[in-house]
């Protein structure tokens, strides 16, 4: 079975600190992991990918992450964030060779507040 | 614009009255998923379908039916809510390759009295 976990359930950082978001996974396979971000009151939107190749992978808004296959890790993380980056934030999996009906499972997800 | 809609966006209701939520996207896609979201828990997939007529159960599909009938549209059915239904509901859709972005609508937030 896959899952996801998301260790903090909240992440506060000043604007202008680099942000970070902990993400590690666990698939029987080889993982195809996401990132999304969920705004208040709207839709999850998609932020980047990895697949395969680099395991440095940018995305939407100046955000990348880091795929580390030892540590089955995905951090997220931004260099200098922005008050609007305060946003809820998801790390989610999918086996490569299993997920059934192309499932992807999610973490908890974890709560960014970008202070001023 | 590329997007997948949901109707409708609130709805509070009672508990055993029946009620569909509806999806729909423009992209051509044949995957659609349903999923919830509760705090803490992230999001857990009810149903999804990989084309016109072939829908399977996700992680959570007690007290939930889907139909797909147009390759566009998937809705979602719950035929007697409970309060334990009480959520934030998502539709998600894409192509059928593993690699592909799944993309979200906007939300359903339900409450079941």
């Amino acid at each position: 079975a896959q899952s996801v976990a998301q260790p903090e359930d909240q992440v506060n950082v000043a604007e202008g600190n680099p942000l970070t978001v902990k993400c590690t996974y666990s698939v029987s396979g080889n993982p195809y992991l996401f990132w999304y971000v969920q705004y208040p009151n709207r839709g999850l939107q998609f932020l980047l990918k990895y697949i395969t190749g680099d395991n440095l992978v940018k995305g939407s808004y100046g955000f990348e992450a880091e795929f580390n296959k030892s540590q089955t890790s995905f951090h997220l993380k931004k260099p200098s964030a922005l008050v609007s980056d305060s946003a809820l934030y998801f790390c989610a999996v999918r086996d490569k060779f299993k997920a059934a009906g192309n499932k992807l499972t999610f973490g908890g997800g974890t709560r960014v507040l970008v202070k001023p | 614009e590329a997007q997948v809609t949901q109707n409708p966006r609130y709805l509070i209701t009672v508990t055993g009255k029946k009620l569909t939520v509806t999806c729909s996207q423009n992209m051509n896609h044949e995957y659609m998923s349903w999923y919830r979201q509760d705090p803490g828990l992230g999001l857990r997939q009810i149903y999804y379908s990989m084309n016109v007529e072939v829908t399977d159960k996700g992680d959570v599909p007690e007290g939930y039916k889907v139909s797909r009938k147009e390759k566009r549209n998937f809705p979602l059915i719950l035929e007697s809510p409970s309060p334990n239904q009480t959520s934030l509901y998502f539709c998600a859709s894409s192509l059928m390759r593993d690699t592909d972005t799944q993309y979200f609508g906007p939300g359903t937030r339900l409450t079941v009295l």
